[in-house]
């Protein structure tokens, strides 16, 4: 089992629509990484979370400890949100890197 | 406001040829990081290096080596190209180990044939 998955893997929506990609993780963090990759381009940082929730714009982030849970969500989605959005957990304990999700796929259509 | 620079951007190699994948970061940040991105899969972390001077192995070293040069500075080393390290390579900075935001280069597309 990997330690961080993400569901949907794959999400087509309407222009317009609410929505919603879940994150859970089953080791200790230190925080958890939103990330978005557009096709053939690099990877942006969206937000970093160590508790509660956090807004940019459309874009909102919500972080559960306790359940190991985390959610983004896109209100009003726009075609220019599909990109594949990636969850990445930093561990505890010290530990060096980030340890990712699959991503999820995310079409918006107009 | 370069970030984090990554070259080359595509690069097709022969079994057993090698190369040098170069990074660099202006941000003044501790922390580096090469990860590969394969498909169906997360991306792994290869090497870091947690300061100047200092590397270490990450999930998936077999195969690469790494020199942090500088502070700036810090390229992946494949000895002799195989067929299963054709990824997507990324450079990734960030200012200390925990609690601080990370940031990623363009990637190289790398096909080893």
């Amino acid at each position: 089992k990997n330690e961080v998955e993400q569901s949907p893997q794959n999400l087509t929506a309407q222009e317009g629509e609410f929505i919603t990609i879940n994150c859970s993780y089953s080791v200790g963090i230190s925080a958890l990484h939103w990330l978005q990759q557009h096709p053939g381009g690099g990877i942006v940082s969206l937000f970093m979370l160590s508790s509660g929730k956090k807004k940019h714009g459309r874009l909102i982030a919500t972080i559960n400890i306790q359940e190991k849970h985390s959610s983004l969500h896109i209100t009003a989605s726009h075609p220019r949100d599909s990109a594949v959005y990636i969850c990445a957990v930093r561990r505890g304990g010290g530990a060096d890197g980030l340890t990712f999700g699959k991503g999820t796929h995310l079409i918006i259509q107009p | 406001n370069a970030g984090v620079t990554q070259t080359p951007k595509f690069q097709v190699l022969k079994t057993g040829q090698s190369m040098t994948l170069q990074c660099a970061q202006d941000m003044n940040h501790n922390s580096m990081y090469w990860y590969r991105q394969d498909p169906g899969m997360g991306l792994r972390l290869i090497y870091y290096s947690a300061s100047e001077g200092t590397t270490d192995k990450g999930e998936v070293p077999n195969g690469y080596n790494v020199s942090r040069l500088n502070k700036r500075e810090f390229s992946l080393r494949l000895e002799s190209a195989a067929p299963s390290q054709t990824s997507v390579y990324f450079c990734a900075s960030s200012a200390g180990r925990s609690g601080t935001e990370a940031f990623f280069g363009q990637g190289t597309r790398l096909t080893v044939v």
